[in-house]
């Protein structure tokens, strides 16, 4: 099984700064890897597949890069609606499955 | 408007039974294939089954033999039965459409919550 380790588990910035997310996976993943954004109560959100393309209607502050094993999901500009925790997901061994990361929760400094 | 709607969470005993819907509206359902995915309280998300197009199912270890995904594109529904379910089968369950040609999760009902306890 593919295992991705997302860090750090938790970032604490204030808005209008950068954020720098990782995701490293066990084994090469390709390019399949995708990043999700979840808030409290809520459903998770697609923001990025494919490591770099950012899904239908996610801001262009949100950047993806990486392939291989490492990933990194960038915020450019830390907006209020920005804090949440967010996921990386690997398909990669499809239809063995899919897995995710345990998360990085961005926080407010 | 694309929208996921689950029913069917509820609090059973451990070894029971439960049968998960997800009713989809807004894409033509037969097309897409479709997943559900848990959380438990405070935790991550872990992939729990898949259905292809044509009615091809996939599992991880630790539902297998337990868990059967099934759809009915007649009536726009994906389904999950779940069996002998067990104390660690607790989460919210989601289903979610797979993007066509990507597999990433593109739309998201919005949970329903199982409960295994005595």
């Amino acid at each position: 099984e593919i295992v991705l380790t997302q860090s750090p588990a938790t970032l604490s910035l204030s808005p209008g700064e950068r954020a720098t997310l990782s995701c490293r996976a066990s084994q090469s993943v390709s390019s399949y890897l995708a990043w999700y954004q979840q808030k409290p109560g809520q459903a998770p959100r697609l923001l990025i597949y494919d490591a770099s393309n950012r899904a239908t209607g996610i801001p262009a502050r949100f950047s993806g890069s990486g392939s291989g094993t490492d990933f990194t999901l960038t915020i450019s500009s830390l907006e209020p609606e920005d804090f949440a925790v967010y996921y990386c997901q690997q398909r990669s061994n499809w239809p063995r499955g899919w897995t995710f990361g345990q998360g990085t929760k961005v926080e407010i400094k | 408007e694309v929208q996921l709607v689950e029913s069917g969470g509820g609090l059973v005993q451990p070894g029971g039974s439960l049968r998960l819907s997800c009713a989809a509206s807004g894409f033509t359902f037969s097309s897409y294939d479709m997943h559900w995915v848990r959380q438990a309280t405070g935790k991550g998300l872990e992939w729990v089954s898949a259905i292809g197009t044509a009615g091809d199912t996939y599992y991880p270890g630790s539902v297998k033999g337990r868990f059967t995904i099934s759809r009915e594109n007649a009536k726009n529904s994906l389904y999950l039965q779940m069996n002998s379910l067990r104390a660690g089968d607790t989460a919210v369950y989601y289903c979610a459409r797979a993007q066509p040609g990507y597999g990433d999760y593109d739309y998201w009902g919005q949970g329903t919550l199982v409960t295994v306890s005595s």
